[in-house]
């Protein structure tokens, strides 16, 4: 079984401020995933990153899958209170159907 | 909507008794997953469903069994509920597009409590 290590378990952060936060492995992955999780609902897929050293960006949200394919951060820019939420990383082996998750960073943001 | 539907969305168990949560989704998908949430443990996999007729075990199995009734519907059952069953019980569905994986659909969860 992979072990995905999220790291800082927990932040809190004023409004305005920027943060990373990270996943890390000594496994491979053949892709990894973010998701957003709000209390009481289910996590919501933000990016999936296939490529070692791939950037990708969602408005304030900058994704980096590392080169050798065994970490991965999440860079938030001005955070905002929307940003509030359990943040996970998922990684997946080449064919294996099965995914694993991370513990989580519960991230929050003072207006 | 389109998405992954939970029911029930809470539950009280007295230990002994069983029952069974029920998934369904409407996107079509043909792996469907079953996980438990619990504090400081993330996300862990008890069932799986690749496809219509097949389910395979994942990191937490025991004490679970399921069933895929068909391409909609992953139901997962709970014989004799212990208190280490407490926890949020998600369903999660996914698709293949171009021999690539998609990202996970989630229900909104189930939150069991076993006393």
């Amino acid at each position: 079984t992979q072990l995905l290590e999220q790291s800082p378990q927990f932040l809190s952060i004023q409004e305005g401020e920027n943060l990373t936060v990270y996943c890390n492995s000594s496994s491979v992955f053949s892709s990894l995933q973010w998701y957003r999780q709000e209390p009481g609902e289910g996590p919501v897929l933000l990016v999936t990153v296939v490529t070692g050293g791939e950037v990708k960006k969602l408005k304030r949200l900058t994704f980096q899958f590392g080169d050798a394919r065994k970490d991965s951060s999440l860079h938030i820019t001005a955070a905002q209170p929307g940003d509030t939420g359990l943040y996970l990383c998922a990684g997946a082996v080449f064919g294996n159907e099965k995914l694993t998750f991370g513990t989580g960073t519960r991230l929050t943001i003072i207006p | 909507n389109a998405g992954v539907t939970q029911t029930p969305k809470f539950q009280v168990l007295k230990t002994g008794q069983s029952m069974t949560l029920q998934c369904a989704q409407d996107m079509n998908h043909n792996s469907m997953y079953w996980y438990r949430q619990d504090p400081g443990m993330g996300l862990r996999l008890i069932y799986y469903s690749a496809s219509e007729g097949t389910t395979d075990k994942g990191e937490v199995p025991n004490g679970y069994n399921v069933s895929r009734l068909n391409k909609r519907e992953f139901s997962l059952r709970l014989e004799s509920a212990a208190p280490s069953q407490t926890s949020v019980y998600f369903c999660a569905s996914r698709t293949r597009r171009q021999g690539k994986y998609e990202g996970y659909t989630f229900g909104s969860g189930t939150r069991l409590t076993v006393v």
